[in-house]
């Protein structure tokens, strides 16, 4: 069982946008940075998000992050078929004293 | 550019000592606040963090599987090694290991599978 809390799977249609949800704690998101991360199956995941909102170079503007007391979003607009992924959130976790990951979502694009 | 390359055995038996390698380039353990990572991901599941190193020989461990686990780095080589002790067959899963920088796991190598089973 994950620290942080996602919800297993999700679904849009191309051109919508979504959200991807990741719950914590005052020990984690509450009070450090949050990344996320996409995987294709069978591949290594990439990080999409770093420090809250901050996206790596290469990273298409369609992918935001953002972070409200002890939860963050994810938001993936103009979705595309490429998109179907599994999607983690990550933060550093100040009672464990390391990195913690969420359970993952999986993005189906209809 | 930064790249990363995890090895080592991709079968083990149960009870036997796992000794993973990360070979890495375009970055250096000996820059301040760098470090490099292991996490591992069981077929089909989440991703689970198992161990940190930092450039100055700070180490961090996920407390789940604490006891079993060892890392350490030859800076020279640009190398980290995860060793996990007792292995079992739920330890399957592919390794990968990631830098640590700007507050998450950076570039991942493609990840080893290690299967444990006799």
């Amino acid at each position: 069982q994950s620290v942080l809390t996602q919800a297993p799977s999700t679904s849009g249609t191309p051109g919508q946008r979504v959200t991807i949800s990741c719950s914590g704690t005052t020990s984690n998101i509450g009070r450090n940075y949050v990344y996320w991360y996409q995987q294709v199956p069978g591949m290594a995941p990439k990080l999409l998000v770093y420090r809250d909102y901050q996206r790596p170079s290469g990273v298409p503007d369609r992918f935001s992050g953002s972070k409200s007391g002890t939860s963050a979003s994810l938001a993936i607009s103009g979705l595309r078929s490429e998109d179907e992924a599994d999607y983690y959130c990550g933060t550093w976790d100040d009672s464990l004293s390391g990195p913690i990951f969420g359970g993952g979502t999986k993005l189906t694009v209809l | 550019q930064i790249t990363l390359k995890e090895s080592g055995p991709t079968l083990v038996k149960p009870t036997q000592t796992l000794t993973l390698t990360c070979t890495f380039s375009g970055l250096s353990l000996s820059t301040p606040d760098v470090g490099v990572g292991w996490i591992r991901q069981p077929p089909g599941k989440a991703l689970e963090w198992l161990a940190l190193i930092y450039w100055n020989e700070d180490k961090r461990y996920g407390p789940s599987l604490k006891s079993r686990l060892t890392i350490t780095k030859d800076t020279s080589k640009n190398q980290v090694v995860l060793t996990m002790t007792n292995m079992d067959p739920v330890d399957t899963a592919t390794y990968y290991c990631a830098p640590w920088t700007n507050d998450a796991f950076d570039i991942w190598g493609q990840g080893t599978m290690v299967t444990v089973s006799s």
